[in-house]
C-alpha cells in the first residue's frame, strides 16, 4: 500500500519560516493536500492541489511539491500556527493521509 | 455555508456493528463533483481514512478495512452512513465525515479535496 512519511516534529521561532515534509514514492506525480490540526479541533484544510489555498487560510502558507517530497511552508509562523499537519494524496482512487507532523512555535 | 455533524453510539462492544450517520447541510450530494468521506483517527495517533461515496453513487474504501466497510448515501434526507462490522477495542477512535470539493481537470477528470470536516463522534469499543 501507498505510505506518506513525515518527520514526526519540527520546530520554529516565532516569526521564521516552517518547512514540514511529506514523501512518498513518485509523490509529484499526485497532488497534495495538506491539513492543520489543533489540539482539540478537527482537520482543516489549508492547501489543496499542491499550492492552492482555501479561502480564509493566510497567504503565509504555502505549498510545494516534487519528485517524492511535497512541502508545507510556513511563513513568519505564529503562535497559533503550533498545530499537528497532515499531507495527504491520491492512490489509485484512494485516500492516504501522512504520518503528521507536530510543529511547536517556541 | 456547509455544515456536517456525525453521530452514532458512544460505546460498542467487540464483535458488533457499528452505524455512524453524518448529516449534513449546505450542498447536495446529487450535485456533480461533490463527495462525502469518513476518517478516524485513534487517541494520539494519526488521521486515518476509511470510506467515501461520491455524486455519482461511486463508493470507495481504505484496502485494509474494506472488508468490514459499508459506506450509502440518502440524498433526500442529506445523509451518509458508514457501518463497520466486527468492532474490536484498536477501532476505538474519533470518528470524522468530511465535504469533498473538486476541480475539473484535463480530460474531464475529477481532483477531490476534503475542505470541511465534522466534530467529530467519539466511538469506544469495550465490553
Amino acid at each position: 500500500s501507498y505510505e506518506l512519511t513525515q518527520p514526526p516534529s519540527v520546530s520554529v521561532s516565532p516569526g521564521q519560516t516552517a518547512s514540514i515534509t511529506c514523501s512518498g514514492d513518485k509523490l509529484g506525480h499526485k497532488y497534495v493536500c495538506w491539513y492543520q490540526q489543533r489540539p482539540g479541533q478537527s482537520p482543516m484544510l489549508v492547501i489543496y492541489q499542491d499550492t492552492k489555498r482555501p479561502s480564509g487560510i493566510p497567504e503565509r502558507f504555502s505549498g510545494s511539491n516534487s519528485g517524492n517530497t511535497a512541502t508545507l511552508t510556513i511563513s513568519g509562523t505564529q503562535a497559533m500556527d503550533e498545530a499537528d499537519y497532515y499531507c495527504q494524496a491520491w492512490d489509485s482512487s484512494t485516500a492516504v493521509f501522512g504520518t503528521g507532523t507536530k510543529l511547536t512555535v517556541l | 455555508q456547509i455544515t456536517l455533524k456525525e453521530s452514532g453510539p458512544t460505546l460498542v462492544k467487540p464483535t458488533q456493528t457499528l452505524t455512524l450517520t453524518c448529516t449534513f447541510s449546505g450542498f447536495s450530494l446529487s450535485t456533480s463533483g461533490v463527495g462525502v468521506g469518513w476518517i478516524r483517527q485513534p487517541p494520539g495517533a494519526a488521521l486515518e481514512w476509511l470510506a467515501l461515496i461520491y455524486w455519482d453513487d461511486d463508493e470507495r474504501y481504505s484496502p485494509s478495512l474494506k472488508s468490514r466497510l459499508t459506506i450509502t448515501k440518502d440524498t433526500s434526507k442529506n445523509q451518509v452512513v458508514l457501518t463497520m462490522t466486527n468492532m474490536d477495542p484498536v477501532d476505538t477512535a474519533t470518528y470524522y465525515c468530511a465535504h469533498l470539493s473538486s476541480v475539473i481537470l484535463v480530460d474531464d477528470y475529477y481532483y477531490y479535496y476534503m475542505n470541511i470536516w465534522g466534530k467529530g463522534t467519539t466511538v469506544t469499543v469495550s465490553s
